[in-house]
């Protein structure tokens, strides 16, 4: 069974600098990952996703992942942070080869974003 | 396109109590999901419904939860004699069959809170 790990639950930043949210993943077959954000008292959306192909993922908000093979890794980072990017993020994988379709999610890393 | 909707958003109950969640898909999306997260953690997957076909459960799905798509449009999940382990954020998502990967898209949930 497949297993993610984000090796942080809590990230403080000042404004303006670099992040990187850390997620490991575990899994004996090929996966699609996802990084989600959940703002308070919200759902959550899609801030990007990987499937294959170029290793550098870009998606919304400024936001990038990399995924490293030999690292089982899906790390998200963003250059430049502001405080509306105050919120809980979650890495996501799910197995397509399996045919299951739920998503396995790691326990999340509230971003907080100091002034 | 409106995204995924839940009703209600909040409900509060007393111990033993039914209740019935509502969650209306993205419209032409034909896969729906349920998961639900407790505080502090990441969604767990509950069930998942391609048309009107429940596929997949999860063992987290006990006697007392209920799911159901008649039509293949709108879902209703029902909790049964509620305890108060059953207090979290449920959580409705849908996606498009056929699509690579199958991204999920997530309602803001309703947040359950038993006496």
């Amino acid at each position: 069974a497949q297993s993610v790990t984000q090796l942080d639950s809590q990230v403080p930043v000042f404004e303006e600098a670099p992040v990187e949210l850390r997620c490991n993943y575990s899994s004996s077959v090929s996966v699609y990952l996802f990084w989600y954000v959940q703002y308070p008292n919200q759902g959550l959306q899609l801030l990007l996703k990987y499937l294959s192909g170029s290793t550098l993922v870009k998606g919304i908000n400024g936001f990038e992942a990399e995924f490293n093979k030999s690292q089982t890794s899906f790390h998200l980072r963003k250059p430049s942070v502001h405080i509306s990017d105050t919120a809980e993020y979650f890495c996501a994988v799910s197995v397509p080869r399996t045919g299951r379709r739920a998503l396995t999610f790691g326990s999340g890393t509230r971003l907080q974003v100091q002034p | 396109d409106t995204g995924v909707s839940q009703d209600p958003r909040h409900k509060i109950t007393k111990r033993g109590q039914n209740v019935t969640f509502r969650c209306d898909p993205i419209s032409e999306h034909n896969r729906l999901y349920w998961y639900r997260q407790t505080l502090g953690q990441g969604p767990e997957f509950l069930t998942y419904f391609q048309n009107e076909a429940q596929l997949e459960k999860s063992r987290l799905l006990s006697d007392r939860f209920s799911a159901e798509r008649p039509k293949g449009s709108f879902s209703t999940l029902e909790i049964q004699r509620t305890e108060q382990g059953d207090s979290a954020m449920y959580l409705c998502a849908s996606s498009l069959d056929g699509t690579r990967p199958d991204t999920q898209y997530f309602g803001p949930g309703t947040r359950l809170t038993v006496l």
